[in-house]
């Protein structure tokens, strides 16, 4: 089993849709999430990350993480055409990083 | 721009070869972290160095080796290179790597290296 699952999409939504994206983990040690947005294998942009549970807003982004599901979630509100792009969680313990495999996100103007 | 620079941003080479990827972190960023993106891996954690002592390894070949120099821009060498190799490389920085708050651990990622072994 890996640490950290992700669907790997592709995920295609109309302009303006909310879209969430989650990935599971099955290390409890994890304390901090993060998620990366990455243009056509370009170099990946932090957008969002949490310490332990709970939720995070960042205008229309919402990084949601329940440890006791294990689950972390990115919420995307109005979404654009600009959104676009593959987004891959992380998760780090005390020096380790994972990060999932990314979803493929596309909006359709 | 996250302010992290790799070189070179292609390379082409045959098997066998020897190459060597370039990084230079964030200014002011002790940690640098080497990866490996290939379509069916995903982002693979290789290694990480803080003010030039290694600091963490994950699944790096023992063909592949690294370094950061005390400007502490970083290289990492593969050698003996295989087809399976080709991949993106990428760099990513932080202030910090200790383990500590996350503020001074968020990783800023470089451009990436794409390579590719024929």
């Amino acid at each position: 089993q890996k640490e950290v699952e992700q669907d790997p999409g592709p995920l295609s939504v109309p302009e303006g849709a909310i879209v969430s994206l989650n990935c599971t983990y099955s290390n409890s040690a994890f304390q901090y999430f993060m998620w990366y947005r990455q243009y056509s294998r370009k170099g990946p942009e932090l957008l969002m990350y949490t310490y332990s549970s709970g939720n995070k807003e960042d205008g229309r982004f919402t990084a949601q993480v329940d440890k006791s599901s294990k689950y972390i979630s990115l919420f995307i509100r109005d979404s654009q055409p600009s959104d676009s792009a593959t987004y891959l969680c992380a998760m780090r313990g005390t020096y380790k990083y994972i990060f999932g495999t990314g979803t493929r996100l596309k909006v359709l103007a | 721009d996250s302010g992290v620079t790799q070189t070179p941003k292609h390379l082409i080479t045959a098997t066998g070869q020897r190459v060597t990827l370039r990084c230079s972190p964030r200014s002011g960023d002790l940690s640098v972290y080497w990866y490996q993106q290939s379509l069916d891996q995903g982002l693979q954690f290789l290694i990480q160095y803080y003010n030039g002592e290694e600091r963490a390894k994950g699944n790096i070949l023992e063909r592949f080796s690294a370094q950061q120099f005390p400007d502490l821009h970083s290289e990492l060498n593969l050698s003996s290179l295989e087809l399976g190799d080709s991949a993106l490389y990428f760099c990513a920085s932080s202030v910090q790597g200790t383990g500590g708050v996350q503020t001074q651990e968020t990783q800023y990622f470089g451009p990436g290296t794409r390579l590719l072994v024929l």
